[in-house]
């Protein structure tokens, strides 16, 4: 079962760049690692995804090291609209073939933003 | 538009009084799952479906029943409601099951069982 471990809080300020780290050590071969990020009373919504190296889109970056052990969301320049619960996600790597898949998130963690 | 619609958003209810939180995605994705959120607890997966007919348990089962008869629609039944089962619960889905698909999530229901 491949777990997450993630701080449970940061704090920022506007204007900075945020990276929050997940460390997944029995992550498999097949998985890929996907972030979210939550407001209360909403559901998770997906910001980014990757299986190894660097990965850009308009909201942030995700770099995985070779060993794929961990990962880190890197979010630049955060504003107080990105106060919110952020989650790694890796998944249990039985893909289809394999008579089930079961996705666990880790515990997330709480990035604060100030002015 | 395309979303994961769960109902009803809140509910009351008493202990021992069956109810189902519906749930329903027009994305046509094979993969639904339910999850509950407690403080402190992060999301905990409670049942998953890889498709239709086609269920099984997350990390915390006790206490719920799924269905999966249509590929759109995934209930939660709670058949005896318990106090421990208060909970914002979340439906989602997602193409298939591997981890290279997103998940998309419903609003939320948030239950209180009295």
């Amino acid at each position: 079962l491949a777990k997450t471990t993630q701080p449970i809080s940061m704090d920022s300020y506007e204007g900075q760049e945020v990276n929050i780290t997940c460390s997944h050590n029995n992550i498999a071969t097949n998985d890929y690692i996907t972030w979210y990020q939550q407001f209360p009373s909403q559901g998770p919504r997906f910001i980014i995804q990757g299986y190894k190296t660097k990965v850009t889109n308009e909201v942030a970056s995700l770099f995985i090291p070779a060993d794929r052990k961990s990962s880190t969301l890197s979010l630049p320049r955060v504003s107080l609209s990105d106060t919110a619960v952020y989650y790694c996600l890796v998944g249990d790597g039985y893909g289809l073939t394999g008579g089930g898949n079961k996705l666990t998130f880790g515990t997330g963690t709480q990035l604060k933003v100030e002015l | 538009e395309a979303q994961v619609t769960q109902n009803p958003r809140y509910l009351i209810t008493v202990t021992g009084k069956k109810l189902t939180v519906t749930c329903s995605q027009n994305m046509n994705h094979e993969y639904m799952s339910w999850y509950r959120q407690d403080p402190g607890l992060g999301l905990r997966q409670i049942y998953y479906s890889m498709n239709v007919e086609v269920t099984d348990k997350g990390d915390v089962p006790e206490g719920y029943k799924v269905s999966r008869k249509e590929k759109r629609n995934f209930p939660l039944i709670l058949e005896s409601p318990s106090p421990n089962q208060t909970s914002l619960y979340f439906c989602a889905s997602s193409l298939s099951g591997d981890s290279n698909q997103p998940q998309h999530f419903g609003d939320g229901t948030r239950l209180s069982i009295l």
